[in-house]
């Protein structure tokens, strides 16, 4: 049973382009969270989603970042205009319903 | 609101030298308190859920309890491949995210 899959591992993008970030859950998985977690903090709580629905979007900025859960395909965390302040690693975990989430590699987001 | 906090923020041990993490947190309702590792560059690992006081759980050189207010991540003998970021996280009443505190950085030193 493969593992939560995020890809790309690594992504550069300049100031203005968007950003694009994919996960895969575990399979028999229907929950889907993502976190951030910047240089010397903690892991920050963005998004949980179900599939086709947004149950809790209260961590995540109000403006240029979306997330979606399709019924068919991955979970996408998507980041439009970015700027030097959306660098960090994004996690994705995944949960069949309760209570453990399992974590990806992440996403390393770097904006020069 | 959901905090926790994490000490020490960093932690030096020779390898057989046990020691203990501290997670104290303060939560509405709690549902879970979770472990977890992270290796540099990696996601974190999935070590181990506590729901009530008194409660214990072993895995080979870890172990964790649970009190009303803090958890402890005891390690025994630690070995060089123990050393990582342990995260400590909480789940509440009314919420299905994870709230983490900022991790104790281990280093064991051969």
């Amino acid at each position: 049973n493969a593992g939560v899959m995020q890809n790309p591992r690594h992504l550069v993008r300049r100031r203005g382009q968007e950003a694009r970030l994919r996960c895969s859950p575990m399979k028999g998985h229907s929950h889907v969270y993502w976190y951030r977690q910047l240089p010397e903090e903690g892991l920050k709580f963005m998004v949980y989603l179900q599939k086709e629905n947004i149950i809790d979007e209260s961590g995540m900025p109000k403006e240029r970042f979306s997330a979606e859960f399709p019924k068919e395909g991955p979970s996408i965390l998507r980041i439009q205009q970015v700027v030097r302040g959306d660098s960090a690693a994004y996690f994705c975990a995944s949960s069949p319903t309760y209570p453990e989430a399992f974590f990806g590699q992440g996403t390393r987001l770097t904006v020069v | 609101e959901d905090q926790v906090t994490q000490s020490p923020e960093a932690l030096r041990l020779q390898e057989g030298e046990s020691s203990s993490l501290n997670c104290s947190y303060t939560v509405s309702g709690l549902r879970g308190l979770f472990w977890y590792r992270q290796d540099p560059g990696k996601g974190p690992e999935f070590l181990f859920t506590l729901y009530s006081a008194g409660e214990e759980k072993e895995k080979e050189r870890l172990k964790a309890t649970l009190t009303k207010k803090e958890s402890f991540l005891h390690i025994t003998a630690p070995k060089p491949e123990d050393s990582a970021t342990y995260l400590c996280a909480v789940r509440g009443g009314g919420s299905e995210k994870l709230v983490f505190g900022k991790g104790t950085k281990l280093t064991v030193n051969p």
